[in-house]
Formats: C-alpha cells, sequence, structure tokens
C-alpha cells in the first residue's frame, strides 16, 4: 500500500517532443503529488506537484494529469529540450504520514537535439 | 539564503568504521528528513527530525543507523560498522511543514 509505481524505466524523445510518465499508487490517503528533477551528481528539485482536489496542473511546459479514481499521475513535458533531460521521480505523501515522501523508481529522460 | 547544505558531499570509509553525514536545513526550516538513494532506484525515507526530536524513523534499519538533530547545529546520520550494502547517496531535506521539500545535493557514501 506504500508503493509508488512509475513507468517507463527509460525515456528516448526528440527536440520538440511530448514526453510522457505515468505513476500509479495504492494508498488512497496519498493527497499530495509531486514530481521531481534530478540532474547527476544533484540532489532532487521539485518540479511541479498537484492535490487530489483538481485534475491537472500546468506550468510552463511541465503539466500534472492526475486521476484520482484510476490511482494514476503523469508528468508530460511539451516541446522538449536537450536541458530536460534528467531522471524524473513521481512521489506521494499524506499528511497523517509525517509528510514523508513515498518515491517511484525514476525514469531517466533523454531529449535528443 | 542559502540551501540545505550537506557534507561531506563525497565519503569514503573501510568496513566496520563509522560515517557521519551532516545535513544543516535551509534557514528557518526546522524540519529535516533523510533519505537513501540506492543506484538506479528512487529514494527511500528513513527519518524525520524536528529540532532535539526524532517523529518518525519507521525507515531506519533497527541496527547501526541513528540520527539526531540538536538544538545548536547540524542534524547528524551516524552509521556504525558501516558494510558495503551501506554505500549509496543519502539526501537530506528540509521544510516548514507545508509540504515544501528542499534537498540537499547529497552525501555519497562508498564502502571499500
Amino acid at each position: 500500500q506504500q508503493q509508488v509505481k512509475q513507468s517507463p524505466q527509460s525515456l528516448i524523445v526528440q527536440k520538440g517532443g511530448i514526453s510522457i510518465i505515468n505513476c500509479a499508487y495504492e494508498n488512497t490517503a496519498f493527497d499530495y503529488f509531486p514530481w521531481y528533477q534530478q540532474f547527476p551528481g544533484k540532489g532532487p528539485a521539485l518540479l511541479i506537484a498537484i492535490r487530489p482536489d483538481v485534475s491537472e496542473k500546468k506550468e510552463g511546459r511541465f503539466t500534472i494529469s492526475f486521476n484520482k479514481s484510476a490511482k494514476q499521475f503523469s508528468l508530460h513535458i511539451m516541446d522538449s529540450q536537450p536541458g530536460d533531460s534528467a531522471t524524473y521521480f513521481c512521489a506521494a505523501s499524506w499528511r497523517g504520514g509525517s509528510e514523508k515522501l513515498v518515491f517511484g523508481k525514476g525514469t531517466k529522460l533523454t531529449v535528443n537535439p | 539564503n542559502a540551501g540545505v547544505m550537506q557534507n561531506p558531499r563525497h565519503l569514503v570509509r573501510r568496513r566496520g568504521q563509522e560515517a557521519r553525514l551532516r545535513c544543516s536545513p535551509m534557514k528557518g526550516h526546522s524540519h529535516v528528513y533523510w533519505y537513501r538513494q540506492l543506484p538506479e532506484e528512487g529514494l527511500k525515507f528513513m527519518v524525520y527530525l524536528q529540532k532535539e526530536n526524532i517523529i518518525d524513523e519507521s525507515g531506519m534499519p533497527k541496527e547501526r543507523f541513528s540520527a539526531e538533530f540538536p538544538k545548536e547545529g547540524p542534524s547528524i546520520l551516524r552509521i556504525q560498522q558501516v558494510v558495503r550494502g551501506d554505500s549509496a547517496a543519502y539526501f537530506c531535506a528540509s521544510s516548514q511543514r507545508n509540504y515544501g521539500y528542499t534537498f540537499g545535493s547529497g552525501t555519497r557514501l562508498t564502502v571499500v
């Protein structure tokens, strides 16, 4: 019930294309769903996050889509750029759980020029 | 405003030695979290601390690992009698309890 399953494990897209990463969760108590971006040798950096009371959130080229009934959420990166090449992690947490994050295993995104 | 500071960035220890990892939270943040990342894996929660208190240590191994966040000074993650399986990147994050985590750059521990 603590798991967050992320797919695909790796993704290669062309510059200008759309990158889509999917996550599924089991614990219905989760009420916060962030996405983190991590470059080699660095810590994860918060990219965008969503609460379950909305179905979509957009910030620039990054969009989270959330499907509460299916217990799934996804990250869409529009107009993908080589600088977006990084590892992306989805995560989830809940207010009653000390706000600790449960992470997916990550997706390594490569954007070819 | 400095971010979350972790040191050392890299740490090499022989099997059986002790490893001490330090984390200074962002200014004004009183909540500290430690996570461990194994190669090709996501981050796994270890422990959540507030000043002088351990709030949630459900992710900490039962033996050899301990953490503290004293009234003064950085948070310390201590690993006694390290083994090869402890080799990983250890990340600290701080927040002010509004879901706004900020991670440090991590300490990469290598046990030889």
